[in-house]
């Protein structure tokens, strides 16, 4: 049990399709954060958000939109997403940002057709 | 220039030995270091948190730290198979932002 916990674990989308990844930490944490990992790449931070609010969007695509309701859910809402857009998307949180440490959850396998 | 390097192995060792995996950076301004490990299927597990220079002892692993040379290293005493997976090095200045590695897969065999 990492306390954060990612659902679906995977996901098999077409490039029309509309979904969403969702993320709940159970940790306390007021920040959090989805990242990219792609085969033989390092992993890539997409969003941040401290105390509910956006303060980084690092040039990801439009079709990827990012939704934090409160400190302890975020979601990733997904359209006519691409191929090369099949990934481990990953959540992470911590408390306050910064220079705390980050705690992932296991991720969603995101394929698409 | 990648800003963090890190072979990605993979590294196969027997039971028993001492490994080290090492990342070197470009940044000197970094100044928090991370180790993550992730098991196949899994996210990312914090293993070792360091800042600034210097070492870090948790039980068989070892964090080192030399800003100096901008390489960081992490040693597993006494490896075990259930040590392998895949490390992931990471640092950050003072933000929100991790600058990762492409992670060193580790294989130990009994």
């Amino acid at each position: 049990e990492t306390g954060v916990t990612q659902t679906p674990r995977h996901l098999v989308m077409g490039m029309t399709n509309k979904k969403s990844l969702k993320c709940e930490q159970h940790l306390g944490h007021n920040a959090m954060y989805w990242y990219k990992q792609s085969a033989k790449k390092p992993l890539e931070l997409m969003f941040v958000y401290s105390l509910e609010e956006r303060v980084e969007n690092n040039s990801v695509p439009s079709r990827f939109s990012p939704e934090c309701p409160n400190s302890s859910h975020l979601f990733l809402h997904l359209h006519t997403l691409q191929p090369e857009d099949s990934a481990l998307y990953l959540c992470a949180s911590s408390l306050t940002g910064g220079d705390q440490p980050q705690h992932f959850g296991d991720g969603t396998r995101l394929s698409i057709l | 220039q990648k800003e963090v390097e890190q072979d990605p192995g993979p590294l196969s060792v027997p039971e028993g030995a001492i490994v080290s995996l090492n990342c070197t950076y470009s940044n000197s301004a970094f100044q928090y270091f991370m180790w993550y490990r992730q098991y196949s299927r899994k996210g990312p597990e914090l293993l070792m948190y360091t800042y600034s220079s210097g070492n870090k002892e948790d039980g068989r692993f070892t964090a080192q730290v030399d800003k100096s040379s901008k390489y960081i290293s992490l040693f597993i005493r006494d490896s075990q198979p259930s040590d392998s997976a895949t490390y992931l090095c990471a640092m950050s200045l003072n933000t929100d932002k991790l600058i990762f590695g492409t992670g060193t897969r580790l294989q130990v065999f009994p």
